[in-house]
């Protein structure tokens, strides 16, 4: 079955400097993967996907993610945080197209220093 | 466009009481249905999923069930909630992929 890890369970960063969540999957074939934010209280907006095809996509809110095969990631950067990014991040994977299981790693949360 | 909603946004119910989560999707037809929760510490633990009405399919043995009585209408409730069902819910749906989150319900257990 397809796993997914985010080693970082808390990240503190200052305003304006970059920012990398990490994200490592287990699962034998080219999977789809997806970042998620939550923001307190809330449901899970959509940040960026990835199913084939360059392996650098952007997102919303000036995010980007890349997978990388050989090291099974899907790390998610933006290059600026800005107060409004504090959140909890997640990522998660579907396991090929027809599957209806969306396994999720544990979440990341983001902390942003003024 | 397409909308998903549900409701209640915060629920406290007692141990034992029944419960009934409402979720309705607008905007598409025939959408993916799915029920998640997330307690704390744990991630997103998906429950249930759909794939039209009357089709349910189950991912975890627990007291709750999940029903969907119309096309976009998909419904999680429980005849006597435990201690551990505290937590919160949320209702996604997905024509293939990505799958599209409401706001969630908080449910309290007291």
């Amino acid at each position: 079955a397809q796993s997914v890890t985010q080693p970082d369970i808390h990240i503190t960063v200052s305003e304006g400097a970059s920012l990398e969540l990490r994200c490592n999957y287990s699962y034998g074939a080219t999977p789809y993967l997806f970042w998620y934010v939550q923001s307190p209280g809330q449901g899970l907006q959509l940040l960026l996907k990835y199913f084939s095809g360059d392996t650098l996509v952007q997102g919303i809110k000036g995010f980007e993610a890349e997978f990388k095969r050989s090291q099974s990631s899907f790390n998610l950067r933006k290059p600026s945080v800005h107060w409004s990014d504090a959140a909890e991040y997640f990522c998660a994977v579907v396991s090929g197209a027809g599957s209806y299981q969306l396994t999720f790693g544990k979440g990341t949360k983001l902390s942003v220093i003024p | 466009s397409q909308t998903i909603h549900q409701w209640p946004a915060t629920l406290v119910q007692p141990v034992g009481s029944p419960l009934s989560l409402e979720c309705t999707v607008e905007g598409t037809s025939n959408p993916n249905l799915y029920w998640y929760r997330q307690a704390a510490g744990r991630g997103l633990q998906l429950l249930f999923y759909s794939v039209g009405i009357g089709q349910i399919s189950s991912e975890v043995p627990q007291n709750l069930s999940a029903s969907r009585p119309q096309d976009r209408q998909f419904i999680l409730s429980s005849k006597k909630l435990l201690l551990s069902d505290s937590g919160f819910y949320l209702c996604a749906w997905s024509m293939a992929e990505p799958q599209h989150f409401g706001d969630g319900t908080r449910l309290s257990i007291l």
